[in-house]
């Protein structure tokens, strides 16, 4: 159990670029989410997955955000032409799910994205 | 929509102070609470998992409470110390999604 990495730590990107994420969660995980945080603020849902299927994304994801998570392992979020307003940290969580104590959420240390 | 509120928003404390964190949620059909802690431009550390059958868990100086009928939650430190200094976060989990208030951030200073 080597916790849930992320992929890069920092991205910085000019305004207008495609940047792409790695989440990989820790295995036997069913679920996965996608939250986003920016400065002094909690973490805000994006998107869930229960294995591979995508259960629901929130309306803070535009048509320029697309997830996935292949075969139900590890997952990839992608933001085409960015815009500065996407500047945030980008954190992937994973648990068992279920229920109970299953729902315990374990979080990635995040991708922290710059648009300049 | 399950809106979170956390007071105080910031709290600075001499080492060895027990201290309150407060936590309120707007929907108090949950299934469970999560208190988390984040350091600085880090990701969140799960500190407590309440289920919404339980009144109260604890784990070594923490202990957390959980009122879901009144929709609050309190998180208690006791003898706090320099490293507990960070973000302390709590997240209500209903409709499959854990909602987030904007945390305390607490200062234990030496």
């Amino acid at each position: 159990d080597t916790g849930v990495s992320q992929d890069p730590r920092h991205k910085i990107t000019k305004r207008g670029q495609n940047v792409t994420f790695r989440c990989d969660p820790i295995s036997e995980h069913n679920r996965l989410y996608w939250y986003r945080q920016t400065l002094g603020q909690g973490p805000e849902f994006l998107t869930y997955f229960q294995n591979e299927a995508q259960l629901e994304k929130s309306r803070l994801l535009s048509d320029r955000f697309s997830a996935e998570r292949p075969k139900g392992s590890f997952s990839t979020l992608e933001i085409q032409r960015t815009e500065q307003g996407d500047s945030a940290m980008y954190l992937c969580a994973s648990s068992l799910g279920g229920g109970g104590l299953n729902e315990k959420l374990f979080f990635g240390s995040g991708t922290q994205l710059s648009v300049l | 929509k399950q809106e979170v509120t956390q007071i105080p928003a910031a709290l600075s404390v001499p080492e060895g102070e027990n201290l309150v964190l407060n936590c309120s949620f707007t929907d108090s059909a949950i299934y469970n609470l999560q208190w988390f802690r984040q350091d600085p431009g880090k990701g969140l550390t799960s500190l407590l998992l309440i289920q919404s059958s339980q009144r109260e868990q604890t784990s070594g100086r923490l202990n957390a409470s959980l009122d879901k009928s009144s929709g609050r939650s309190t998180l208690y430190i006791a003898a706090s110390q320099p490293g507990d200094s960070a973000t302390y976060l709590c997240a209500p989990y209903n409709f499959n999604k854990f909602y987030f208030g904007s945390g305390t951030k607490l200062n234990v200073k030496p």
